[in-house]
């Protein structure tokens, strides 16, 4: 049980085009959802934490318009990057935790490559 | 800004037992000990997390020291399939992970 989905899995795009990106929860309903971005060989750095029917809350330097969060389920949230830059090339996870629980079950990741 | 400190890298015979360490000697009264892995472009998987007893599930043992500063995941025998990057992480009242560098761990056959 506890299985996360993301779709698309990688994606390219050239620059200044937008891209979504998906996060199912699909066996359970997730009240909190979060999204992260992976530098290579670096570690995973919190973007935002998304609770259903609200606004997201963004981490610090992270900008609220261009990196678009819907949590407009219990199952599903999506992540947008708005005027996609080769600088936001990176991989993006979300993960999903059971309400008042601690612990998070992730997505596979999507690989975002922007030209 | 991390709170937990792990080695770089460890290393490990294949069907050996493995101890990987963490400290996290600023951790609160309400903060979990959590253990994911990562296998190189996947995303994290749940290991284990404790609070302050020691746990054990089919992946793993955690063994959480007395005063909470420190903390040892457990893998019982190791296989090649675990090797990875080992993350210790703590969480608070608002649930967030907040991860550091991880241990990669390579299993020799």
């Amino acid at each position: 049980g506890a299985v996360v989905s993301q779709h698309p899995s990688r994606v390219i795009c050239k620059s200044g085009t937008s891209v979504k990106i998906e996060c199912r929860s699909l066996d359970f309903q997730a009240t909190t959802m979060f999204w992260y971005r992976q530098f290579p060989k670096q570690s995973l750095m919190l973007m935002a934490t998304s609770n259903e029917g609200s606004k997201a809350t963004y981490e610090q330097g992270v900008e609220k318009d261009k990196f678009l969060i819907n949590h407009a389920s219990l199952t599903l949230s999506t992540l947008t990057v708005t005027s996609a830059h080769p600088e936001d090339s990176s991989f993006y996870i979300c993960s999903a935790s059971l309400p008042r629980q601690e612990t998070q079950y992730f997505g596979p990741g999507t690989r975002l490559l922007v030209l | 800004d991390a709170k937990t400190t792990q080695p770089n890298s460890m290393e490990s015979n294949e069907e050996e037992p493995v101890h990987l360490p963490c400290n996290h000697s600023t951790i609160s009264g309400t903060d979990y000990i959590h253990w994911y892995r990562q296998l190189p472009s996947q995303g994290p998987e749940y290991v284990i997390h404790g609070l302050t007893s020691n746990v054990n599930n089919r992946m793993a043992s955690l063994a959480i020291a007395e005063d909470r500063k420190s903390s040892t995941l457990i893998l019982h025998r190791a296989t090649l399939r675990d090797a990875a990057v080992y993350y210790c992480i703590l969480s608070g009242s608002n649930y967030q992970l907040i991860w550091g560098a991880g241990t990669k761990l390579i299993i020799k056959p």
